[in-house]
């Protein structure tokens, strides 16, 4: 069971703009949860993009940008490059000294 | 220039033991909670264990408490992860990370295969 929830699959066209969404199976993330977005390539370890809701980590392009939408934490990537093409992982911070990552989006650029 | 190398990984047979360990530079080890996370081959990101910068509060996924045990060496830089009674299911790429709230900064990774 799932308990931080990401769609599985999501695709964006060249120039687009994405927004990955990580949620809770029962109730609402807010700020409190600390959400973190990381981007992963194959073969690679993955790199934090945003961390605390929205505050981007160093060297991050200002294309991507992190909020919290309808209940859910958000990860939105404007201007998509052939680059960006990944798999995305959300992850809360659930109390507890406990956090949990959502099951990923793997994201196409096509 | 802020470096996370992990090491210790190898081939272990179900129900035997290993030990991780991570050396950390760039930045003040000390000031800093850490994380272990791994992924199985093919699979999703696991948060595994974390550990204050004092070592006074330390915390575990349920797939790893009693099995697992996390430490660190503040004096050394160095982070651990001792894991015993190891199963299948451990298999997986051990990272190692350096406090999440604050901009997660992340290892290579080391791989760790339980097999007979």
């Amino acid at each position: 069971q799932t308990v931080v929830t990401q769609e599985p699959s999501f695709s964006v066209s060249p120039g687009g703009t994405v927004t990955l969404t990580c949620g809770l199976r029962s109730g609402s993330v807010s700020n409190n949860y600390y959400p973190s977005w990381f981007q992963q390539t194959p073969g690679q370890a993955p790199r934090t993009l945003i961390y605390n809701t929205n505050t981007r980590s160093s060297g991050v392009p200002d294309r991507f940008s992190g909020s919290i939408l309808g209940g859910k934490a958000a990860l939105t990537i404007e201007g998509a490059q052939a680059d960006d093409e990944s798999d995305y992982y959300c992850i809360l911070y659930m109390g507890g000294g406990i956090w949990v990552f959502g099951g990923g989006t793997k994201l196409t650029v096509l | 220039e802020v470096q996370l190398v992990e090491s210790g990984g190898g081939l272990v047979k179900p129900g035997g033991s290993l030990g991780l360990s991570c050396a950390v530079s760039g930045f003040t080890f000390s000031s800093y909670a850490m994380n272990w996370v791994r992924q199985a081959p093919g699979k999703g990101l696991e948060w595994v264990s974390s550990i204050s910068s004092t070592s006074s509060n330390i915390y575990y996924a349920d797939s790893v408490k009693g099995r697992f045990t996390i430490s660190r060496d503040n004096a050394k830089n160095s982070l651990y992860l001792q894991m015993n009674s190891l199963r299948a299911e451990d298999t997986a790429v051990y990272y190692c990370l350096r406090e999440i709230v604050s901009g997660a900064r992340w290892g290579q990774g080391t791989l760790v295969t339980v097999s007979s």
